[in-house]
């Protein structure tokens, strides 16, 4: 079983729908991501986690919001879906404390999220 | 902000040829990642290089953190070495990665 899992894995929705994406990891990682990548983009921050009372805000959280549920699963939703929010959206892991400071990050499949 | 910034943006292989792709970060930092962007949009890291050099079969990483840059060396590269590759620095231990636009690789046969 993968380590880090997203769903769904695809979504198509309409302007103004509330979306909600999952991440659940079994990893045992403290710190946990979402990103959103646009072709040519890159990868950007919309929220991060690093234990399960410890919420921010990244590069790009307008217009989302999150939820750290247990340590092993962290929420995205969209409130109001607009099509700007088109993207692949991923989650990942990270524990530093479990390897010895190396913070190096665990990627899940991601999120194929398409708003009309 | 940090600025990462990576070249070339593209780059076309025959296979067996050698490559080098090449991170620049704007501000000194104390976390460094490569990832591999396969065809089919997984992500997989491949080094946690903040300073120094490491191998991996035909990978190789060096970051020369005081001159703000870390290279990644791919050798004879075969098809499956296609997609995208993104360095990713952080300032600290506590700070979020900041990715670049990436390196997109085509091995063609």
């Amino acid at each position: 079983d993968a380590d880090v899992t997203q769903t769904p894995r695809n979504r198509i929705t309409k302007t103004g729908k509330r979306i909600m994406l999952e991440c659940s990891q079994t990893k045992g990682h403290d710190r946990m991501y979402w990103y959103r990548q646009d072709p040519g983009l890159g990868l950007r921050l919309i929220y991060y986690s690093f234990d399960v009372k410890d919420i921010n805000k990244g590069e790009i959280s307008d217009g989302y919001s999150v939820s750290r549920q247990a340590q092993a699963k962290f929420s995205l939703s969209l409130e109001s879906a607009i099509p700007n929010q088109t993207a692949l959206y991923f989650c990942a892991t990270s524990d530093p404390g479990l390897a010895g400071g190396v913070d190096t990050q665990y990627f899940g499949p991601g999120t194929r999220l398409t708003v009309l | 902000g940090i600025q990462v910034e990576q070249s070339p943006p593209d780059l076309i292989l025959q296979e067996g040829a050698n490559s080098t792709l090449r991170c620049n970060f704007s501000d000194s930092v104390n976390n460094l990642q490569w990832f591999h962007q396969n065809p089919w949009g997984q992500l997989i890291n491949l080094f946690y290089i903040p300073s120094g050099t490491k191998q991996n079969g035909r990978l190789s990483a060096t970051t020369v953190a005081t001159e703000r840059y870390s290279l990644l060396y791919i050798s004879s590269s075969q098809t499956t070495d296609s997609g995208v590759y993104f360095c990713a620095v952080g300032r600290s231990g506590n700070t979020p990665l900041v990715f670049g636009k990436g390196t997109r690789l085509s091995v063609i046969a």
